[in-house]
């Protein structure tokens, strides 16, 4: 069974930008979860979608955004980026929404912001 | 909001010793990760627990749900042990919060 994809791996974009990060779930997982990872605040929970529907979202400003679609691949979207964007980006999927199932997680896209 | 405290923040031992890795958290919670991220951020789930022990090889993860307290052993520490351990929690449908990681090194 082919593992989390993300795409792209590597990012470098400019304040004021927009970037779209994919992901793809393992096959047959229907649960998507965005989490990121900078130095200082480690590990943040995003949003969790689950059959297309946004189960929750973490405490991010609305510049950060993301939909599932119907094959369970999912993106995330981040306007109008700022130097504190710059993070490793990671998804995770699970077969039943996040919290009480394992999850599986990506290699991660590391987003530059200059 | 859950707060999730690791302890130690580093540490660095010897090939084969007995490695424990501690985890607190404030609020109740429906299930506890433990996490494994290596240099370059690959991350791993060791372990998914809600209530006693689990083992898999040489790690072992016990949870007390009373004393809000998470352990993760390492037996026969080996250098490729050495990464970053996570501990994060999760509650309902909340997503999940994560402690600050424990930087381990395993010197040969």
């Amino acid at each position: 069974k082919a593992g989390v994809t993300q795409t792209p791996r590597y990012l470098i974009k400019t304040r004021g930008q927009q970037v779209t990060l994919s992901c793809s779930p393992i096959s047959g997982h229907r649960s998507v979860s965005w989490y990121q990872q900078t130095p200082g605040q480690g590990l943040q929970f995003l949003f969790e979608y689950f059959s297309e529907t946004q189960r929750n979202k973490g405490n991010f400003p609305g510049r950060f955004s993301g939909r599932q679609f119907s094959n369970s691949r999912s993106e995330m979207n981040v306007s109008t980026l700022e130097l504190g964007d710059s993070a490793l980006y990671l998804c995770a999927s699970s077969s039943l929404p996040t919290g009480t199932n394992e999850q599986f997680f990506g290699p991660g896209t590391r987003l530059t912001v200059l | 909001k859950n707060e999730v405290e690791q302890s130690p923040q580093n540490l660095t031992a010897q090939e084969g010793e007995f490695i424990t890795i501690n985890c607190s958290y404030s609020v109740g919670i429906s299930a506890l990760h433990w996490l494994q991220q290596h240099p370059g951020g690959g991350i791993v789930s060791l372990f998914m627990l809600s209530s006693g022990k689990k083992k898999h090889g040489r790690l072992i993860a016990t949870i007390n749900i009373q004393e809000k307290h998470s352990s993760l052993h390492i037996t026969a520490s080996h250098p490729r042990d050495s990464a970053v351990y996570i501990c994060a929690v999760g509650l309902g449908a909340d997503g999940l919060t994560f402690g600050k990681g424990t930087h381990l090194i395993i010197q040969p």
